[in-house]
């Protein structure tokens, strides 16, 4: 099992491009999760999917557009980058009726807006 | 709203013990995590405790959970220099919804 994939995993855009973050998994997972990291604030929940075929936003989504496609996959769309969403961004995954409700994280996105 | 607080650094030499506390303030808080973020990768779950219980022991690991205070607190044993990364404590309510603190950067010094 590969867990939970991302591409790609570096990126640099100039401010006002369009961009499309990919995510898949492979554990038959539910729910499913975008974050951003910036230094000293830890994750911050930009949108997540609770289900196939719902999309909720979190803490941070504006800017940004989702889409859950199916189980597997859930992209992540910026429609016209600016510097301010220079950050890494990590896609997770969690099934809600586990042990433990544990997130599983894929390696992340650098991304660079100039 | 939610929020969970961590110091940003803390350094220890190698063989000692290291403590890295946590502070939330949901009370409805259903499970505590940490997680361990090592340098370009992703976060991976060291270990969680459920808000029923106390303390949670594996292998080195030592978990406290403080619910009148709320406070959660991991320590390392015998802390080695694989150990040096960024240290998230999470926190998940009733719903979906997890909440990260901005992690600890242990530093393992020989």
């Amino acid at each position: 099992n590969a867990g939970v994939t991302q591409t790609p995993k570096f990126q640099v855009l100039k401010t006002g491009q369009s961009m499309t973050l990919q995510c898949a998994q492979d554990m038959n997972h539910n729910s499913m999760y975008w974050y951003r990291q910036d230094p000293g604030m830890g994750l911050r929940l930009i949108y997540y999917s609770a289900s196939e075929g719902t999309t909720d936003k979190g803490e941070v989504p504006n800017g940004y557009n989702v889409s859950r496609l199916n189980k597997r996959e859930f992209s992540l769309r910026l429609e016209s980058a600016a510097p301010s969403q220079t950050s890494v961004y990590f896609c997770a995954s969690s099934e809600a009726h586990s042990t433990s409700y544990e997130q599983y994280f894929g390696p992340g996105t650098r991304l660079t807006v100039t | 709203g939610e929020d969970v607080e961590q110091s940003l650094f803390l350094s220890v030499r190698e063989g000692d013990s290291s403590v890295i506390n946590c502070t939330y303030t949901d009370s409805s808080s259903t499970y505590l995590y940490w997680y361990k973020q090592e340098p370009g990768a992703g976060l991976q779950l060291l270990t969680y405790i459920f808000s029923n219980m106390d303390m949670k022991q594996d292998q080195r690991l030592t978990v406290l959970l403080n619910k009148k205070d709320k406070h959660l607190s991991l320590r390392i044993a015998d802390t080695q220099t694989g150990d040096s990364a960024i240290y998230f404590c999470a926190e998940r309510d009733y719903g979906q919804n997890f909440v990260f603190g901005p992690g600890t950067r242990l530093s393992v010094l020989p």
